[in-house]
């Protein structure tokens, strides 16, 4: 079955400093996973999507995960927050049986001045 | 922009009537589904359409929830005799099951529901 950890429920960083969102999965194989953004009382945007096509996968607004099968890990960084980035992460593997989506309460990401 | 639209935005009501929420999806695509969120917590799964033909519902969901996508095009969310444990954000979103974005999910706004 397939499942997902984030790690962290809030994580909260200077401006300007780095970002780094954890995420593990459990698959009995290479899931499909995605990271999706949710700004207040706003619907979910794609950040980025991983398919197996290559582990490291670039996102909008400068965010990046690197996907590791040795680690069932699909973590979420940036090199340098802003304030825009105050949201909502959630890290969402695809159930391969039916195209289904498996969400989790995700991170809150809260910036410092 | 041409992405996923939703109609209302907000709807408060009173505890008892019925609701219905619209959903246009992104043109091309013929998967559509329904969610709904609660504060603090992540999406919660509804049903999904591929075109017309509802494929999956949720066993959380109660008879009182129906969906419907006459056409494979817009799609429907009916809710009756409102609760205020209804109260939340009921969210679509579209997919494609073929092409280079295949399977990636395209969020609307959300419809927020306050029931009182």
């Amino acid at each position: 079955a397939q499942s997902v950890t984030q790690l962290d429920s809030h994580v909260s960083v200077s401006e300007g400093t780095p970002v780094l969102l954890r995420c593990n999965y459990s698959s009995s194989y290479s899931p499909s996973l995605f990271w999706y953004v949710q700004h207040p009382n706003k619907g979910l945007q794609l950040l980025l999507k991983y398919t197996s096509a290559a582990t490291l996968v670039k996102g909008i607004n400068g965010f990046e995960a690197e996907f590791k099968k040795s680690e069932t890990s699909f973590h979420l960084t940036k090199p340098s927050a802003h304030m825009s980035d105050a949201a909502e992460y959630f890290c969402v593997p695809l159930m391969d049986s039916n195209y289904q989506l498996i969400w989790g309460a995700g991170t809150k990401l809260i910036i410092k001045p | 922009d041409t992405g996923v639209s939703q109609d209302p935005r907000h709807k408060i009501t009173k505890r008892g009537q019925n609701v219905t929420f619209r959903c246009d999806p992104i043109s091309e695509h013929n998967r559509l589904y329904w969610y709904r969120q609660t504060l603090g917590q992540g999406p919660e799964f509804l049903t999904y359409f591929q075109n017309e033909a509802q494929l999956e519902k949720s066993r959380l969901l109660s008879d009182r929830f129906s969906a419907e996508r006459p056409k494979g095009s817009f799609s429907t969310l009916e809710i009756q005799r409102t609760e205020q444990g209804d109260s939340a954000m009921y969210l679509c979103a579209s997919s494609s099951t073929s092409g280079m974005y295949q399977e990636t999910q395209y969020f609307g706004p959300g419809t927020r529901l306050l029931v009182l």
